[in-house]
């Protein structure tokens, strides 16, 4: 099993702040999948990336994948209440064909 | 837009029981997946089918799960005899291609096991 470590677990800001959150490994994985979870619900595909160093804006959100391809970043600016969730990393490793899923970030953004 | 359906959305079951989850996922995909969650707690992989066969599994998928493609369309997850600690959010999920395919996935069926 190939461990994605997500930090911080819970997090809880104020409309308008901004934030990261961090995905990390000791293992090299062919892409990285971004997910957003809500309560009773399946993960939502935000982005994929694939190349080292590579970073992808999606409105307020930027995803940067590691240089080594082993971590990956996610950065929300001017957070909104509509941004709360379970965010989840997802690694392709280099062999085979699962995900191995992160421990999970639940964000919460007060209004 | 494609998308990934599974049924039912929620079952209740009493332990010992058998219970068949149902997947559609995306016609064009080759590639499926079944993962469960249980409250509170990560996504975890079960199983993944290619081909016609399973090409991984994990620990938690033993003798008492099967996965199946009978008919080209369905993709079903089979636990025979349920127990307690199978009560957990079960996701199918797909994707056309290996190498950076993206995984879609259905909006879960809810076990329950009493």
């Amino acid at each position: 099993t190939q461990l994605l470590e997500q930090s911080p677990q819970f997090l809880s800001i104020q409309e308008g702040e901004n934030l990261t959150v961090y995905c990390n490994s000791s293992s090299v994985f062919s892409s990285l999948q971004w997910y957003r979870q809500e309560p009773g619900e399946g993960p939502v595909l935000l982005v994929t990336v694939v190349t080292g160093g590579e970073v992808k804006k999606l409105k307020r959100l930027t995803f940067q994948f590691g240089d080594a391809r082993k971590d990956s970043s996610l950065h929300i600016t001017a957070a909104q209440p509509g941004d709360t969730g379970l965010y989840l990393c997802a690694g392709a490793p280099i062999t085979g064909n699962q995900f191995y899923f992160g421990t999970g970030t639940s964000l919460t953004v007060i209004p | 837009e494609p998308e990934v359906t599974q049924t039912p959305s929620h079952q209740v079951t009493q332990m010992g029981q058998e219970v068949i989850l149902r997947c559609v996922p995306i016609s064009n995909h080759l590639y499926f997946y079944w993962y469960r969650q249980i409250l509170g707690q990560k996504v975890e992989f079960l199983v993944s089918f290619y081909n016609n066969e399973i090409s991984e599994k994990s620990e938690i998928f033993d003798d008492q799960f099967s996965v199946e493609r009978p008919d080209g369309s369905n993709f079903t997850l089979k636990i025979r005899s349920t127990k307690l600690e199978d009560s957990a959010m079960y996701f199918c999920a797909s994707r056309g291609t290996v190498n950076t395919g993206e995984l879609f996935f259905g909006e879960g069926s809810r076990l329950t096991v009493l």
